[in-house]
């Protein structure tokens, strides 16, 4: 059975903190891992990865995968409130264009 | 107006109603999907479709069933609604260029709950 799973499911820091986030996954036909995030509606991209130890990066949000280890790290650097969000993590397939969810990190930034 | 749109935007019913939320895209994309997010399980994938004549089961379709009337149009519908299928559901959709970026487009979500 596949599996997407994300930790911490919680976390709560302050303004100017670090934050690291963790997806690891158990698929058949692994293609790509993508990040969004969610805020009270609809999520929303991040980025998406496909080959290991490429970072990518917007701003104060970076993302790698590493393909062996089947894990990808999510780091927001110098964290501010509006970075309070679910941070949802997907897996998509060779095969299909559908993706499977973790659970999601829900980060909380205090002022 | 949004690229991905869902009616109703909330709705409660009771148990054994039948209850269709419908979907709505003006991106141009064929595929389109229907998700439901729960507290600490994340999105669940129902139903997706690849194109009007293409309808597949996801990971969770029991007591579900999906219509795509068109293109840019895909239904849910739960024939006779129970508690558990109190959730926040979402469409979203993709093109061709998923294959480039995988990105999925969301519609903002329609908050069923079943009494």
């Amino acid at each position: 059975e596949d599996k997407v799973v994300q930790s911490p499911l919680s976390l709560v820091v302050h303004e100017g903190d670090t934050v690291t986030l963790n997806c690891s996954y158990e698929v058949t036909n692994f293609r790509s891992l993508l990040w969004y995030k969610q805020e009270k509606k609809a999520p929303t991209f991040l980025f998406m990865l496909t080959s290991s130890g490429i970072e990518k990066k917007s701003g104060r949000l970076s993302s790698i995968l590493d393909k062996k280890e089947l894990f990808s790290i999510l780091n927001i650097t110098a964290t501010q409130t509006g970075d309070s969000a679910v941070y949802l993590c997907a897996v998509g397939y060779l095969i299909d264009y559908k993706l499977s969810f973790g659970a999601g990190t829900t980060v909380t930034v205090r002022a | 107006d949004a690229d991905v749109t869902q009616t109703p935007r909330n709705r409660i019913t009771k148990t054994g109603k039948r209850i269709m939320l419908e979907c709505s895209q003006t991106k141009g994309h064929d595929r389109m999907y229907w998700y439901r997010q729960d507290p600490g399980l994340g999105l669940r994938l129902i139903y997706y479709s690849f194109d009007v004549k293409d309808i597949n089961k996801g990971e969770i379709s029991d007591g579900y069933s999906v219509s795509r009337q068109a293109q840019a149009k895909f239904s849910l519908s739960l024939e006779s609604a129970i508690p558990n299928q109190t959730a926040l559901y979402f469409c979203a959709t993709s093109g061709t260029s998923a294959r480039n970026t995988g990105e999925l487009f969301f519609g903002e979500g329609s908050r069923l709950t079943v009494l």
